[in-house]
């Protein structure tokens, strides 16, 4: 079974500072990883996925996240936070094989300081 | 931009009583879902819909669930007894084809409460 964990249900970073989203997968194949966001009143939007293709990948509003194998990671992170940043941030994992359904983490409330 | 759109938004119902919560999926889309996030707990997936049938559904999508395509544009989610604890927000999401790489997107959600 396929699962993901992360780390820290609230994270607060300054105007400016550093947005660093902790998520750890556990899978028995090959996994694609998503990161999704959902701000207040409105659905889950895709910020990014892993499909493979390339560790390092750039999605919308300057996020970025890095797959690592090794670390069986894929945070997510942002060089300076921005004040429309705010929202609640999932990870995501389905299999390599097109298993249909994503499997989500419990989420990431981030907050930006003034 | 094409997007999934969800009907109502809110939902309050008492228990027992049958519930419908409708969704429109993205017009092209074939590949449809069902999930729902309990208040302070993760997403969690219900089910998933194509070519008119189910073809995969979680331990939570019991008897008293279904689902239906009732015409070419529609997917509702039925619950017929509600329960307590089906109080939870529930997203609709569609895809355009099959496999892991595909986009699910996702509409705004159906906040449901039963009394």
């Amino acid at each position: 079974a396929q699962s993901v964990t992360q780390l820290g249900s609230h994270v607060s970073v300054s105007e400016g500072a550093l947005v660093l989203l902790r998520c750890n997968y556990s899978s028995s194949v090959p996994p694609y990883l998503f990161w999704y966001v959902q701000y207040p009143n409105q659905g889950l939007q895709l910020l990014l996925k892993y499909t493979s293709a390339a560790t390092l990948v750039k999605g919308i509003n300057g996020f970025e996240a890095e797959f690592k194998k090794s670390e069986t990671s894929f945070h997510l992170t942002k060089p300076s936070a921005h004040m429309s940043d705010a929202a609640e941030y999932f990870c995501a994992v389905t299999d390599h094989f097109g298993n249909e359904k994503l499997t989500f983490g419990t989420g990431t409330r981030l907050t930006i300081i003034p | 931009e094409p997007e999934v759109t969800q009907t109502p938004s809110h939902q309050v119902t008492q228990m027992g009583q049958e519930v419908i919560l409708r969704c429109v999926p993205i017009s092209n889309h074939l590949y449809f879902y069902w999930y729902r996030q309990i208040l302070g707990q993760k997403v969690e997936f219900l089910v998933s819909f194509y070519n008119n049938e189910i073809s995969e559904k979680s331990e939570i999508f019991d008897d008293q669930f279904s689902v239906e395509r009732p015409d070419g544009s529609n997917f509702t989610l039925k619950i017929r007894s509600t329960k307590l604890e089906d109080s939870a927000m529930y997203f609709c999401a569609s895809r355009l084809a099959k496999g892991g790489v595909e986009t699910q997107y996702f509409g705004p959600g159906t906040r449901l409460l039963v009394l």
